[in-house]
């Protein structure tokens, strides 16, 4: 059974230009959450979507926009990218009715974006 | 608001020395959840625990022990007979029951290097 898979692993960009990162979520799994990790921090919540909608979001900009496919995958596009953009981004899933009590979130291994 | 500290940047022990590392929490909802998580280099976040706010019962898995202590908002981890493997960022999480359901607040995390 495959876990969460992200692709692609790295990713060199130019300032100012868009990016689209693309995850898998784990068989069974139907909510999919984006994480932004800086060098040494804690991962920090960017959004989550389920049934093809944004359902919450944390505290970052409009450039940073989502969706959600029929098969539950998701991508994260940002766009006009800043130097502070490079990160280690993350994908959890779960499913929504357990997105609290019952299911801890399965993450992939990331996408490491770095910004030049 | 939430937050979640983790006032241990590094951490270095010798093999078979037993560590702690240390969180603390904020929150003001009365039932949450604690987790813990382990990031190899790899990058990927490794689930290790999940502890609900009515439940302080502590718990151990094998080499690993855990210190719910809710009159302090502490979740604390012990790791006995540390081993080379053990090597990693640990990071504690918080998820609320309330409107911040679905996304998990990280702390800064704790870099274990266990030496042999």
């Amino acid at each position: 059974d495959a876990g969460v898979t992200q692709s692609p692993t790295h990713l060199i960009k130019t300032r100012g230009q868009q990016v689209t990162l693309r995850c898998s979520p784990k068989s069974g799994h139907d909510t999919v959450s984006w994480y932004q990790q800086a060098l040494g921090q804690g991962p920090q919540f960017i959004f989550q979507y389920y049934e093809e909608e944004e359902r919450q979001r944390g505290n970052f900009p409009d450039r940073f926009s989502g969706h959600q496919f029929p098969n539950y995958s998701s991508e994260l596009n940002v766009n006009a990218l800043l130097l502070g953009d490079s990160a280690l981004y993350l994908c959890a899933s779960t499913t929504w009715g357990n997105r609290v009590v019952n299911t801890e979130a399965f993450f992939g291994q990331g996408t490491r974006l770095t910004v030049v | 608001a939430q937050k979640v500290t983790q006032a241990q940047t590094e951490i270095s022990v010798v093999e078979k020395e037993d560590v702690t590392l240390d969180c603390v929490y904020e929150t003001r909802d009365t039932t949450y959840y604690l987790f813990w998580y382990k990031q190899p280099p790899s990058g990927e976040l490794v689930f290790l625990i999940r502890r609900n706010s009515f439940d302080e019962q502590n718990e151990i898995s094998g080499r690993y022990s855990w210190n719910f202590q809710k009159s302090t908002s502490s979740f604390n981890f012990t790791i006995t007979a540390s081993q080379v493997v053990d090597s990693a960022v640990y990071f504690c999480a918080l998820r609320g029951y309330g409107g911040s359901q679905g996304n998990l607040i990280f702390g800064k995390g704790t870099k274990l290097s266990v030496k042999p």
